[in-house]
């Protein structure tokens, strides 16, 4: 069974540091790879995926993610938050199933930015 | 512009009617998805359909029912029997290159 670990409930940053949200998988094969925010009372916009061919992946809002398998790690990095990341953050694996895909989802990161 | 539609936004229901939640897309996606989002414990999913006419039960589809008549549309029922329905419900559909989400309905029960 896939699944998905997201160890920080909560992460504070101070505005202009450099961020790195982590999230680890279970996955039996080759893993497809996603990073989602939220806003509060809305839904879900991908930030970037990794299907295959390079493991590092840029994303929009200058986020990007590292694909790690022998860690089974895809931690997402931004090397300047802004006061508007400040969202819930959810990491999530999944694989190919009759052509449409079925991810699990992690519990979430929240990030707190400071002024 | 293509996207997935959920309305309405917030929706109120007393303990034991049975309510629908409407989800609509246009950006002609075979796969729909329903998922729950409770504080702390990410998205659950509830009821996926790849195709017309058909759908398949989720992780937590227990007090819920769908239909699938038409590709656009994926309407949720959250029956009487589902013992804590308050929450935030989410709507998806996807394409290989990943998941479109609704905006999502919050449905209190009282």
């Amino acid at each position: 069974a896939q699944s998905v670990t997201q160890p920080d409930i909560h992460i504070t940053v101070s505005e202009g540091a450099s961020l790195e949200l982590r999230c680890n998988y279970s996955y039996g094969a080759t893993p497809y790879l996603f990073w989602y925010v939220q806003s509060p009372g809305q839904g879900l916009q991908l930030l970037l995926k990794y299907f295959s061919g390079d493991t590092l992946v840029q994303g929009i809002k200058g986020f990007e993610a590292e694909f790690k398998r022998s860690q089974s790690s895809f931690n997402l990095r931004k090397p300047s938050v802004h006061w508007s990341d400040a969202a819930e953050y959810f990491c999530a694996v999944g694989g190919a199933s009759g052509g449409s895909y079925i991810p699990t989802f992690g519990r979430g990161t929240s990030l707190i930015v400071h002024p | 512009d293509g996207g997935i539609t959920q309305s309405p936004k917030y929706l109120f229901r007393k303990e034991g009617q049975n309510v629908t939640l409407s989800c609509e897309q246009n950006l002609n996606h075979d796969a729909m998805y329903w998922y729950r989002q409770d504080p702390g414990q990410g998205l659950r999913l509830i009821y996926y359909s790849q195709i017309v006419n058909d759908f398949q039960k989720g992780d937590i589809a227990e007090g819920y029912s769908v239909s699938r008549e038409k590709k656009e549309s994926f309407p949720l029922t959250v029956t009487s029997a589902q013992k804590n329905p308050t929450a935030f419900y989410l709507c998806a559909s996807s394409s290989k290159t990943g998941y479109t989400f609704g905006s999502g309905t919050r449905l209190t029960v009282v």
